[in-house]
């Protein structure tokens, strides 16, 4: 296992068009996490996962993105319409969690989005 | 609202002296808190974190403190090195789980 792995690496689209991006976590972790990183900005929080359950969702999120994780393994983050706003690096992070302690992110090397 | 905040963009400083890269955050429920470091089209790596229950950890080159009552945490690199050169990122956990990051700070130190 050599880490997170996220696919595609870049992905150029026109406005209005839908992506998706696939996240393969550490297999050993219970915890994959979805960040968006724009120029200049540290990663933003936009959602999580423990095991297949979604535990929450940033007001970043709005109707047009859509994750999941359905068995618990790779997970998948769709924007559907996308606009301009929406470029950006997406980064995907998985963990170990343990009672009281989540544990560090491990990330893997994003998926940057380009929306003309 | 800006939870963690890293108000230096950028430091330079010369290889051998000391890099002193500075966090504050407002959330007093924060209790463990995270350096990253970013090379460009990488993804974020773990570097070093401090328990809030602690106000000092020191691993090699890097030594995170943290002062409490400021609400302020400090990663110090000392010997700096050219391949310290990178983006830092202070993160804290929340009490779900989530890290909350700062904007990040580039790093460059010169030959």
């Amino acid at each position: 296992d050599t880490g997170v792995s996220q696919n595609p690496r870049h992905k150029i689209t026109k406005r209005g068009q839908n992506v998706t991006f696939r996240c393969d976590p550490i297999s050993e972790h219970n915890r994959l996490y979805w960040y968006r990183q724009t120029l200049g900005q540290g990663p933003e929080f936009l959602t999580y996962f423990q095991n297949e359950a979604q535990l929450e969702k940033s007001r970043l999120l709005s109707d047009r993105f859509s994750a999941e994780r359905p068995k618990g393994s790779f997970s998948t983050l769709e924007i559907q319409r996308t606009e301009q706003g929406d470029s950006a690096m997406y980064l995907c992070a998985s963990s170990f969690h343990r009672v009281g302690r989540t544990g560090e992110l491990f990330f893997g090397e994003g998926s940057r989005l380009t929306v003309l | 609202d800006q939870q963690v905040k890293q108000n230096s963009p950028s430091l330079s400083v010369q290889e051998g002296r000391i890099s002193i890269l500075n966090c504050d955050y407002t959330n007093s429920m924060f209790d463990y808190f995270l350096w990253y470091k970013k090379y460009p089209a990488e993804g974020p790596t773990f570097l070093i974190s401090i328990s809030s229950i602690k106000d000092k950890n020191e691993d090699g080159r890097f030594t995170v403190f943290l002062n409490k009552s400021a609400k302020h945490l400090s990663l110090h690199i000392v010997p700096s090195q050219p391949g310290d050169s990178a983006v830092y990122f202070c993160a804290a956990e929340n009490q779900g789980g989530k890290l909350i990051f700062g904007q990040g700070t580039e790093l460059s130190v010169k030959p």
